[in-house]
C-alpha cells in the first residue's frame, strides 16, 4: 500500500482569494500523476494528468506544478469562486493500481 | 456522447443477500476500474479490468466479492451474501488506455444494508 497524502484536509477561503493544496506522492517509480475535481454529489472529474517533472498545466484559474524528485504536486486556484468548492483529489498510478488521497475538501464564501 | 453509467444509483439490500452493480463504460473505453468509498473515507481500488480479462483485482476483499467484463454489456461487480460492513459508495471508472490517461467516472452506486 502506498501513501499519497493531501493537504490541508479542508479549507475555507473568501471569494476572489487565491489558493493552493499539496499532494505528495512516493518519488520512486514515477509514471504520473492525477489531479481530479469531485462536487457534492456528482462524479469525479479529470482536471490534469501530469507526467514531466517540473511540468505546468492550466484550466481557466485552476493550474497544478509536478515535482517528481522530491514527490509532490500542487494545484493552485486563482480568484476562487463559489462554483469552485468541491473536493480535489490526486490520485497516483502504480502498476495497475490507483492510489487515491483523500482529498481537500475547499469551500469558497460568497 | 454518454458518459459511464452506473445502475443502479441506490440499492438496499439485507444481510444475506447478493448485490449486483453495473457499469458501462463510455464509447471506446475498454479499461474499467472499480472504487469503494466507505463512510468517511477516501477512494479505494478494488479492482482493474479489460474485456473478458481481471487484470488486477489486489484490492478486491478475498471473499464474496467479484468482477467481471464480458465481452458484450456493462462490468459487474458482484457482492454475495452481504454484511452490514458493505455499505459504501461503489464508483466505476472507464479509461481508454492505461495509467496514463484520464480516468472518466460515474456517479456511483450507494449500497445499503439493512
Amino acid at each position: 500500500i502506498l501513501n499519497v497524502e493531501q493537504s490541508p484536509q479542508s479549507l475555507h477561503v473568501q471569494e476572489g482569494d487565491s489558493t493552493n493544496f499539496t499532494c505528495s506522492f512516493p518519488s520512486s517509480n514515477f509514471y504520473a500523476l492525477h489531479w481530479y475535481r469531485w462536487e457534492t454529489a456528482k462524479s469525479p472529474e479529470a482536471l490534469f494528468v501530469m507526467t514531466l517533472n517540473g511540468d505546468e498545466k492550466k484550466k481557466g484559474r485552476i493550474s497544478a506544478t509536478l515535482n517528481t524528485k522530491e514527490g509532490y504536486s500542487y494545484l493552485y486556484i486563482k480568484g476562487s469562486q463559489p462554483e469552485d468548492s468541491a473536493t480535489y483529489l490526486c490520485a497516483f498510478p502504480t502498476g495497475n493500481q490507483f492510489y487515491f488521497g483523500t482529498g481537500t475538501s475547499l469551500t469558497v464564501i460568497p | 456522447n454518454a458518459g459511464v453509467m452506473q445502475n443502479p444509483r441506490h440499492l438496499v439490500r439485507r444481510r444475506g443477500q447478493e448485490a449486483r452493480l453495473r457499469c458501462s463504460p463510455m464509447k471506446g473505453h475498454s479499461h474499467v476500474y472499480w472504487y469503494r468509498q466507505l463512510p468517511e473515507e477516501g477512494l479505494k481500488f478494488m479492482v482493474y479490468l479489460q474485456k473478458e480479462n481481471i487484470i488486477d483485482e489486489s484490492g478486491m476483499p478475498k471473499e464474496r466479492f467479484s468482477a467481471e467484463f464480458p465481452k458484450e454489456g456493462p462490468s459487474i461487480l458482484r457482492i454475495q451474501q452481504v454484511v452490514r460492513g458493505d455499505s459504501a459508495a461503489y464508483f466505476c471508472a472507464s479509461s481508454p488506455g492505461p495509467s496514463g490517461q484520464p480516468q472518466h467516472f460515474g456517479d456511483g452506486t450507494r449500497l445499503s444494508i439493512l
